[in-house]
């Protein structure tokens, strides 16, 4: 159980594009979701929290216009990378909290998805 | 002083080896240690949680030190499979994320 799907795995688009990459949760509603970005040889950074039916909360340095966060139901998030430049390249992994463990103060493990490659040319 | 602080490798050992990975992180307030796998191109995965009285999972152990602000992670007995970076990681704010380090490639040789 506590399966997360990203799709796609792999996106190729040109500069100006607009790219959506979808979080899912298959086998449990998970009411936050986390969206990471890790550059080549770098750590994971946490770029937004999402939460169920209401904003998104922004790292600071990470555009909201630029990247929107949507998460309309309790098992999907949506990350779209709005006229993505060559700098967007990099992969997209999200994470989600299984909402059945202990409350919001607490550790909850998070399951992480397969990741989205963005390539944009 | 960066939050989650690891040593920068890369670490190339030969099979059974016994490797050490050290970690520091920055805000004392944090409660929850971990120590993660991550496979070339692929997610992360989680490799055992870390406690105050430390931990082990068969050739794995985790120790942290809240005094120092430190955790480490040792595998004893190294296996080609072990091959990986592992990641330290903190976890962050009220909402349960997850601060990693940078993170330390091994390299187990036949």
């Amino acid at each position: 159980g506590a399966v997360v799907s990203q799709h796609p795995s792999r996106v190729i688009c040109k500069s100006g594009t607009s790219v959506k990459i979808e979080c899912r949760s298959l086998d449990f509603q998970a009411t936050t979701m986390f969206w990471y970005r890790q550059f080549p040889k770098q750590s994971l950074m946490l770029m937004a929290t999402s939460n169920e039916g209401s904003k998104a909360t922004y790292e600071q340095g990470v555009e909201k216009d630029k990247f929107l966060i949507n998460h309309a139901s309790l098992t999907l998030s949506t990350l779209t990378v709005t006229s993505a430049h060559p700098e967007d390249s990099s992969f997209y992994i999200c994470s989600a909290i299984y909402d059945g463990l202990a409350g919001p103060t607490s550790y909850n493990e998070q399951f992480f998805g397969p990741g989205t490659r963005l390539t944009v040319l | 002083r960066k939050e989650v602080e690891q040593d920068p490798g890369p670490f190339n050992v030969p099979e059974g080896a016994t490797v050490a990975f050290n970690c520091t992180y920055s805000n004392s307030a944090s409660q929850s240690f971990f120590w993660y796998r991550q496979d070339c191109r692929k997610e992360p995965k989680l490799l055992m949680s870390v406690y105050s009285s430390g931990n082990e999972d068969g050739r794995f152990t985790a120790q942290l030190n809240r005094a120092s602000q430190y955790i480490s992670l040792l595998i004893r007995d190294s296996k080609l499979s072990d091959s990986a970076t592992y990641l330290c990681v903190v976890n962050g704010g009220s909402q349960g994320n997850l601060i990693f380090g940078k993170g330390t490639k091994l390299s187990v040789k036949p």
